[in-house]
């Protein structure tokens, strides 16, 4: 059974401090790894990723997928309260068109 | 600009109701989804569905069915609601990519 495990569930940092959040998968034909932000409504898209080793980044977001430990983090840099949401990670299952398999979540508070 | 919408914002059910939450996308994408998210829990898939008339069970079916009769149009439907299916219930499309667009979700509370 796919699985999608993300550390840690909440997270309370001050602003202008950077944070890592993590993501580890066991999954079967692998397709694409995504993370989304949600805040009191809907997620919205961040990142996919599809190959190893490059670095996806948006401002002060990055992320990056390793395929062979069967991981990815999601870096933010300079934290700002806005930043405060849950962040999602998702694995995309190659044989099932679009189906997603979610993380928990980790909750993180941006303090000021 | 994809869209997503859904029918409510919030709901307010008696347990023994029938419930129908509508999702509507306009985008002509063929897949479509029902998730429901709790705390703790994430979101966790209830059905799928690849085009019109087509459905799938996700991980969690039970309680539930749905209905797509139109390719822009996926219905999540509670045959007699009860407590344990006060949620957040969230619709999402996608299309050539594995982006999902979300719908802005509905919580359903059931009393």
């Amino acid at each position: 059974e796919d699985k999608v495990v993300q550390s840690p569930l909440s997270l309370v940092v001050h602003e202008g401090d950077t944070v890592t959040l993590n993501c580890s998968y066991e999954v079967t034909n692998f397709r694409s790894l995504l993370w989304y932000k949600q805040e009191k409504k809907a997620p919205t898209f961040l990142f996919m990723l599809t190959s190893s080793g490059i670095e996806k980044k948006s401002g002060r977001l990055s992320s990056i997928l390793d395929k062979k430990e069967l991981f990815s983090i999601l870096n933010i840099t300079a934290t700002q309260t806005g930043d405060s949401a849950i962040y999602l990670c998702a694995h995309c299952n190659y044989n099932q068109g679009g189906k997603l398999i979610f993380g928990q979540g980790t909750e993180l508070s941006v303090k000021p | 600009d994809v869209k997503v919408t859904q029918s409510s914002r919030y709901l307010v059910k008696r347990t023994g109701e029938k419930v129908f939450l509508e999702c509507v996308q306009d985008m002509d994408h063929e897949n479509m989804f029902w998730y429901r998210q709790d705390p703790g829990l994430g979101l966790r898939l209830i059905y799928f569905s690849y085009d019109v008339k087509m459905k799938e069970k996700g991980d969690i079916p039970e309680g539930y069915s749905v209905s797509r009769e139109k390719k822009e149009r996926f219905s999540l439907i509670l045959e007699s609601a009860s407590t344990n299916q006060t949620s957040m219930y969230l619709c999402a499309s996608v299309g050539s990519t594995d982006e999902q667009y979300f719908g802005p979700g509905t919580r359903l509370t059931v009393t």
